[in-house]
């Protein structure tokens, strides 16, 4: 069974240019969540996604960035107009469910984004 | 809102000995669970140990225990018999069980752990 999957590993941008991060959660799992981490901190939560629908976007800056889900497909992470602030290692998650041991949160390898 | 705290930014152990990783945090609720991930330098984030709020009994996967005090919300990993493939920077997380919602990870800014050997 393969884990989540990301892609790609690194991405390097240039500033004002978009930056589209994919993730395929494991077989079976239904719930995306992605993360940022920047240099010498935690993750920190962006957004929560199931099929079709953004359940929880609190922690997604409220401009430039925008994510989904689709019904066929992986989920995107899209970051219009990129800014150096934007660097950052940015991870996605993924569960089967949300309740007792199905809950527990596999994450990906990470792409790490360089705005130049 | 919940925060987790970890208060020792790094840490070694010899190779063999055992370690004990501090994390605390804080939260209103009564319902919850907490995690233990390990991230090596290859930057992967893998899940070592899951504890939840409404058991006493301490979880324990192999070589990694935790003590979980409730009362003091207070959340340790314990690593015995240390490998150099444990050296890695170690994230405390915290997870909500209060109902409908999003179960978003709130994580602690990490513990680097190093093995010396």
């Amino acid at each position: 069974n393969a884990g989540v999957m990301q892609n790609p590993r690194h991405l390097v941008r240039r500033r004002g240019q978009e930056a589209r991060l994919r993730c395929s959660p494991m077989k079976g799992h239904s719930h995306v969540y992605w993360y940022r981490q920047l240099p010498e901190e935690g993750l920190k939560f962006m957004v929560y996604l199931q099929k079709e629908n953004i359940i929880d976007e609190s922690g997604m800056p409220k401009e430039r960035f925008s994510a989904e889900f689709p019904k066929e497909g992986p989920s995107i992470l899209r970051i219009q107009q990129v800014v150096r602030g934007d660097s950052a290692a940015y991870f996605c998650a993924s569960s089967r469910a949300l309740a007792l041991d199905a809950d527990t949160q596999y994450f990906g390898p990470g792409t790490r984004l360089t705005v130049l | 809102a919940q925060t987790v705290t970890q208060s020792q930014p790094e840490m070694s152990v010899q190779e063999a000995e055992t370690v004990t990783l501090s994390c605390t945090y804080d939260t209103s609720e009564s319902d919850y669970y907490l995690f233990w991930y390990k991230q090596p330098p290859s930057r992967q984030m893998i899940l070592v140990i899951r504890q939840e709020a409404y058991k006493q009994q301490n979880a324990t996967e192999n070589r990694f225990s935790v003590n979980f005090q409730k009362a003091a919300k207070s959340f340790s990993l314990k690593i015995s018999d240390s490998q150099l493939g444990d050296a890695a920077m170690y994230f405390c997380a915290y997870r909500s069980d209060q109902g409908a919602g999003s179960y978003q990870l709130t994580f602690g800014k990490g513990t680097k752990l190093s093995v010396i050997p």
